[in-house]
């Protein structure tokens, strides 16, 4: 079965610098994909990025990208130049094998300005 | 292109009555899923139609839940008759192909609150 492990309950960052949201998981199969949701107060899910367990290379798309270590299961999300609008909560979530996907309890990130 | 469509956004209803929510997806999405989203946890996986077949339903409980996608575009869940405990949000996502690795996109979620 998988398991997503999201450590930190809440993170705090001073505007404009970076901040890491830290991410485990835990699956058998080989072949799985990892992605990371951002869910503002709104409530609505909005997908952030995507890696795949067979990409060579860390994901990237804008401010945000995905700092994998396949050996250690950790897919950490890094955020840089944090803007006041980045607070929300993140989760990850992984889906692997015919399993369907699973999200960590997430972490709520709070920008200082 | 229009996004995952929700309705209603709250609803508050006391236990034992019953409740129905509805979603529509992105256009042209052949699979729609249906997540409870209990405050303080990520969302957990209810059922998901591919097309309008049940592909997964292993975590809806069947005897209050029911979901159905008519025609597979449009769906409805709802609950009958509802409790405490089914107090959460109920987000709707849609995905093109309902690969295994696809981007799922999610409406904005029907906050229930039961009495």
């Amino acid at each position: 079965a998988q398991k997503i492990t999201q450590t930190q309950p809440g993170m705090f960052v001073q505007e404009k610098e970076a901040v890491t949201l830290d991410c485990t998981y835990d699956t058998s199969d080989q072949s799985y994909g990892l992605f990371w949701y951002k869910q503002p107060s709104s409530g609505e899910m909005i997908f952030l990025i995507y890696q795949g367990s067979y990409d060579e290379q860390n994901a990237t798309e804008g401010r945000y990208s995905l700092n994998f270590q396949k050996a250690r299961k950790s897919a950490n999300l890094v955020i840089s130049a944090s803007q006041l609008g980045d607070s929300a909560m993140y989760f990850c979530a992984t889906q692997a094998g015919d399993n369907d996907m699973r999200f960590g309890a997430g972490t709520r990130l709070t920008v200082k300005p | 292109e229009a996004g995952v469509a929700q309705s209603p956004r709250y609803k508050i209803i006391e236990k034992r009555q019953s409740v129905a929510f509805w979603c529509n997806p992105i256009s042209g999405h052949a699979t729609l899923y249906w997540y409870q989203q209990i405050l303080g946890q990520g969302p957990k996986l209810l059922i998901q139609f591919q097309n309008n077949g049940v592909v997964d339903d292993s975590q809806l409980p069947k005897d209050r839940f029911s979901a159905e996608r008519l025609k597979g575009v449009d769906s409805t869940l709802k609950i009958q008759p509802a409790k405490l405990e089914d107090s959460a949000v109920y987000l709707c996502a849609s995905s093109p192909s309902g690969g295994r690795r696809d981007t799922q996109y999610f409406g904005p979620g029907t906050r229930l609150t039961v009495l």
